[in-house]
């Protein structure tokens, strides 16, 4: 098993483009979730899927921030438009089940100049 | 929602020591975890232990949820051990998984 695959691994981009960073999640797990952790604030859920269907998405800062899991296999977060108050490493993790243990992706660190 | 509280925030061993993490939670969970994010930022599960006790090589650890805690212990600590340890729980009809803020261990040579 390749594990939770994220992409791009970093992404550097200029204030007011759009950014969109991309997991796969482990196949036959079923629960996806998107953290993002910075110094201040540490680890924090942005938005789980199960089944593909968004169950709790709280954590989106704003409206600029948007994720989609069109199948089982795929899910993105995107942010437009990007601001350097986005800059973080964004993890994504996928679980058998919302209540079991997380594997982790290996995160994509995002810089917004 | 659920509070999560990790100790110490700091923590500087010789290798060949051994240690003991502890974190403390504020309501009744249906999911814990422990995890540990290498120097390289990498995030791995090192346990799934909402109640009991569970062993894996040097590593092993205890939640006793009656009381709210989850122990985290290392033995005979390596360097490639260093890194941040974090707890993360959930609680209550909220699947939502709550991170502590970490315990940064340095094993030194």
């Amino acid at each position: 098993d390749a594990g939770v695959i994220q992409s791009p691994r970093h992404e550097v981009t200029e204030m007011g483009q759009e950014v969109t960073l991309r997991c796969k999640p482990i196949s036959g797990h079923n629960s996806l979730f998107w953290y993002r952790q910075t110094m201040m604030r540490g680890l924090e859920l942005l938005i789980y899927f199960n089944n593909n269907v968004p169950i709790d998405d709280s954590g989106m800062p704003e409206d600029r921030f948007s994720a989609k899991m069109p199948n089982a296999s795929f899910s993105t977060l995107k942010i437009q438009p990007s601001e350097p108050r986005d800059s973080a490493v964004y993890f994504c993790a996928s679980s058998i089940r919302e209540d079991y243990g997380y594997t982790f992706g290996s995160g994509t660190r995002l810089t917004v100049v | 929602g659920i509070q999560v509280e990790q100790s110490p925030p700091d923590l500087i061993l010789q290798e060949g020591a051994n240690s003991t993490l502890r974190c403390n939670f504020s309501d009744s969970v249906n999911n814990l975890q422990w995890f540990h994010q290498n120097p390289w930022g990498q995030l791995i599960n090192l346990f799934y232990i909402p109640s009991g006790t569970k062993q894996n090589g040097r590593l092993s650890a205890t939640t006793v949820a009656t009381e709210r805690y989850s122990l985290l212990y290392i033995s005979s600590s390596q360097t490639t051990d260093s890194g941040v340890y974090f707890c993360a729980v959930s609680g209550g009809s909220n699947y939502k998984l709550t991170f502590g803020k970490g315990t940064l261990l340095t094993v030194n040579p």
